[in-house]
């Protein structure tokens, strides 16, 4: 089935690297996304993988996918006050292509 | 194009009232989505429609909840008899293409709804 899991919380301090870690189950995964969610604001999509790739970059954010062991991380590099938010870990399947299904997010606190 | 765009902001009310949220896709956008979230979880999926076809519905969209896209533009989500359990930000998101795939979806603002 689809289940996507997240640790709740991380706090790293500025200038510092955050890896926000995700496991899922369905192992028919097809696009994997990182969503951002600033308070009061609805979800902003950051990146994508798809799910053959083992890695992706974009300027800060890289994307790590281990197909095997079901785990995608995001890593921001030189964490800013300005990534303070909610990171969610999201799916779309070949049982769910229709639609994303997202996990719980992580609440990345920055300390200054 | 301003994204996507939901009304109202914010919504009070009595538990046992109707009410309804509008969205407003991105114009070229065929796909259009309705998820809750509530504290501290991620959205959960309750409907989509493409183009005016609902083409699926969550088991969590019970009877009293109905949803419309009548001519494949905005989209309306009603609940009715609304119950405390229903309070929840509401969001709407819309996406292009026959498949999610790589596009992701575009999410609005979303709906507070408080149910007292």
């Amino acid at each position: 089935g689809e289940d996507v899991e997240q640790s709740l919380f991380l706090s790293v301090r500025e200038g510092d690297s955050s890896v926000i870690n995700c496991t899922y189950t369905d192992s028919s995964s097809t696009y994997l996304y990182w969503y951002k969610q600033e308070p009061g604001a609805g979800l902003q999509l950051l990146t994508y993988i798809f799910s053959n790739m083992d890695m992706k970059q974009d300027q800060r954010l890289t994307v790590l996918l281990n197909k095997k062991d079901k785990h995608l991380s995001l890593r921001i590099a030189d964490t800013q006050t300005g990534d303070s938010a909610i990171y969610f870990c999201a799916e779309t399947t070949k049982t769910s292509y229709d639609k994303v299904i997202f996990g719980p997010g992580t609440s990345l606190s920055v300390i200054p | 194009d301003t994204g996507v765009s939901q009304d109202p902001r914010h919504k009070i009310t009595k538990r046992g009232q109707n009410v309804t949220f509008r969205c407003d896709p991105i114009s070229e956008h065929n796909r259009l989505y309705w998820y809750r979230q509530t504290l501290g979880q991620g959205p959960e999926f309750l409907t989509y429609f493409q183009n005016e076809a609902q083409l699926e519905k969550s088991r969590l969209l019970s009877d009293r909840f109905s949803a419309e896209r009548p001519k494949g533009s905005f989209s309306t989500l009603e609940i009715q008899r609304t119950e405390q359990g229903d309070s929840a930000m509401y969001l709407c998101a819309s996406s292009t293409g026959h498949r999610v795939g790589n596009y992701g979806y575009t999410f609005g603002s979303g709906t507070r709804l408080t149910v007292v």
